[in-house]
């Protein structure tokens, strides 16, 4: 079946450091993938986006990773910043099942002064 | 404001009550979503409407009655609802049938009582 699942529901790093944030998912069909920053009391926000012609795609401070044969996906957040606390979601989109997005649970980052 | 707007932000209802819940986007988006949030899951997709047609229903109980007027406002109709429905629920919208995010708002925090 699908899902799209995170390998850790918490991660606390110090102000400054880098932060990577791991996905998998499971339908080999998906063919985009978004991720999205949930701050407490909002609701989800566009981060990034790639699609799965492209293994890597960079935004500002925020670097996407695709890695299509072992179906993972990766965010990387450079010199994360107490802004950045909040629950980031991977999301994948297969075309041919009606353009729907499927969430995986979040992992909650949480940035330490 | 992300362009979609949902009201109530909170509502606490007891479980014979009915109330709707609505939301309202004007960024020329044709599709527009419902999807649930409880603590420690991720995101479950409730309903989806193309073009004010309801193109899913994810096994939703019928005590849930979405309705779509047009294409910029979607209504979630509530009755006999029952404490574990107690969760956010958030609206999203996009351009149908693109390969694009959705646009969420900030939600409804639904507590049954």
């Amino acid at each position: 079946g699908e899902s799209v699942g995170l390998h850790l529901p918490t991660l606390s790093v110090q102000e400054g450091d880098n932060s990577i944030i791991n996905c998998a998912y499971s339908n080999s069909a998906s063919d985009y993938f978004i991720w999205y920053k949930q701050e407490s009391g909002k609701g989800p926000q566009f981060i990034i986006d790639i699609r799965s012609n492209m293994d890597k795609r960079q935004g500002q401070r925020v670097t996407v990773l695709l890695n299509k044969t072992v179906k993972h996906l990766s965010l990387q957040i450079a010199a994360t910043q107490p802004g950045d606390s909040a629950v980031y979601f991977c999301a994948d989109r297969f075309y041919n099942q009606g353009g729907k997005l499927i969430f995986g649970q979040g992992t909650e980052l949480s940035v330490k002064p | 404001e992300t362009g979609v707007t949902q009201t109530p932000r909170h509502l606490v209802m007891g479980m014979t009550n009915k109330k709707s819940l609505k939301c309202e986007q004007h960024l020329g988006h044709n599709a527009m979503y419902w999807y649930k949030q409880s603590a420690k899951k991720p995101l479950e997709l409730m309903f989806v409407y193309n073009f004010k047609e309801q193109t899913e229903n994810n096994s939703v109980p019928s005590r849930f009655s979405p309705e779509c007027p047009n294409s910029s406002h979607l209504f979630l109709h509530l009755h006999t609802l029952q404490p574990e429905d107690s969760a956010l629920y958030l609206c999203a919208s996009s351009r149908a049938s693109d390969r694009e995010g959705y646009t969420f708002g900030s939600g409804t925090r639904l507590t049954v009582v």
